[in-house]
């Protein structure tokens, strides 16, 4: 079965301090896994797409790698706009779109 | 990547009553997602819907609780009905974005449902 687990739930930082969320995931033919950006009461909005083992993406302070069987998006020098909650998700063979629970970041000025 | 947007975005409604909400994409997508969120939750998807076609619902999720229209490939409308205050969420209409790697799923801003 499709899963994904991420990992912390919360965390808290403070500006400037770079940390790393993960994303470790179970799936059968990985069609591509995905990062977003959810600010409270609003719908996800797309960071990247990672497709295959070793593969990276960076935007701004933020960079995405890939394993065989974890993703990690790693944060730099963080500011507080950076705060939100980050989302995983995984597409396999069965093409279906499975989402994690989310990291909920805060960033502290 | 397409640009959504959900109509209303948000709604306190009396329960037993209904509320379709609207997604329009500014683009033509063959697949067009609905899920739900509720309150410290993730993502749960209710149903696919293909224009032309039935909407494929989800396990636990039926037409008739959630009935869906897919008129043509940029509009989509998803029913609540017969609410009850289970049914408060943030809803969600998505679309796929296919390009040279594969695809990618775009959301829109969601619709924050109350039901008293």
């Amino acid at each position: 079965e499709d899963q994904v687990t991420q990992s912390p739930e919360a965390l808290r930082l403070q500006e400037g301090e770079s940390s790393s969320l993960n994303c470790s995931y179970t799936v059968s033919g990985l069609r591509g896994l995905f990062w977003y950006r959810q600010d409270p009461g609003k719908g996800p909005e797309f960071l990247f797409t990672l497709y295959s083992a070793g593969e990276e993406k960076e935007k701004e302070r933020l960079k995405a790698t890939l394993t065989k069987k974890e993703s990690f998006l790693h944060i730099t020098a963080p500011k507080p706009e950076d705060s939100a909650t980050y989302l995983c998700a995984v597409r396999g063979g069965t093409y279906k779109y499975i989402f994690g629970t989310g990291t909920r970041l805060k960033v502290l000025a | 990547s397409a640009v959504i947007s959900q109509k209303p975005s948000r709604d306190i409604c009396q329960r037993g009553t209904s509320l379709t909400i609207q997604c329009q994409v500014d683009s033509q997508v063959t697949m067009m997602f609905w899920y739900r969120q509720q309150p410290g939750q993730s993502l749960t998807l209710i149903a696919t819907a293909n224009q032309g076609s039935e909407a494929t619902y989800e396990s636990g999720f039926v037409i008739d609780k959630f009935p869906i229209s897919r008129p043509n490939l940029t509009f989509s409308t998803l029913t609540v009905s017969n609410m009850s205050p289970e049914d408060s969420s943030i809803y969600l209409c998505s679309v796929e974005d296919h390009h040279r790697r594969g695809e990618t799923q775009y959301f829109g801003p969601g619709t924050r449902l109350l039901v008293l």
